[in-house]
């Protein structure tokens, strides 16, 4: 129940082309889920994050899509750039708790 | 500039030692975490202190010790028990939750830990 369940494990892109990376999770005590992003030998950083009582987020070209129903929420990138390449985390957070769980991470290749 | 800061980058160490990594912070985060980092398993919680002097074990805490004397810094000590040690290992910190705050993690740039 404290699982978060991230897909695809791997992603290659096209330049301009739009990337999707799910993730999926029971426990609905969550309330706060980040989305972030690492580089190969660096630490992770925020990109966005979203509250359960939002379906949608936007910040420039990636958005967050979240559906509490079915408990899962997606990051979305657009016009995806080589820049773009990097592992991607999603990760909830139970209400009142310092206590994040994280998916296993997508690792995405944007080709130029 | 603000930020976290984690020492050493690459760390060797000889298998029955054991090994503290140094993590301070600036940026008057009340909440600091250790996240371990393997491939393909995502982030897992070692352990992690919401004020000074107070500390709770995360997830994966066996063959692990930390202290929180001060603010800012919070080191991790790996030691002999730990039966795997070699990974990634990322502090973070965080605002508390107080007054609606997201309480939102800010990492440092990891220790990589190799045992021979």
């Amino acid at each position: 129940q404290q699982q978060v369940k991230q897909s695809p494990q791997s992603l290659i892109v096209q330049k301009g082309g739009i990337s999707i990376i799910n993730c999926a999770y029971e426990n609905t005590a969550f309330d706060y889920f980040p989305w972030y992003q690492q580089f190969p030998g660096k630490g992770p950083a925020l990109l966005i994050a979203i509250r359960p009582d939002v379906s949608e987020k936007k910040e420039g070209r990636f958005t967050i899509s979240f559906n509490k129903s079915a408990k899962q929420f997606s990051l979305h990138i657009m016009d995806s750039q080589p820049g773009d390449s990097a592992t991607y985390f999603c990760a909830a957070r139970s209400g009142g708790t310092y206590k994040y769980i994280f998916g296993t991470g997508t690792r995405l290749k944007v080709l130029a | 500039d603000g930020g976290i800061t984690q020492s050493p980058k690459y760390l060797f160490r000889k298998e029955g030692q054991n090994v503290t990594l140094s993590c301070e912070q600036n940026l008057n985060h009340d909440a600091m975490y250790w996240y371990r980092q393997d491939p393909g398993q995502g982030l897992r919680l070692i352990y992690y202190s919401q004020i000074v002097n107070d500390f709770q074990k995360g997830d994966i805490a066996e063959g692990y010790s930390v202290s929180r004397e001060k603010k800012e810094s919070f080191p991790l000590t790996v030691t002999s028990a730990q039966k795997n040690p070699t990974a990634f290992y990322l502090c973070a910190s965080s605002h508390g939750l107080a007054g609606g705050r997201t309480g939102e993690l800010f990492f440092g740039e990891g220790s990589r830990l190799t045992v021979l």
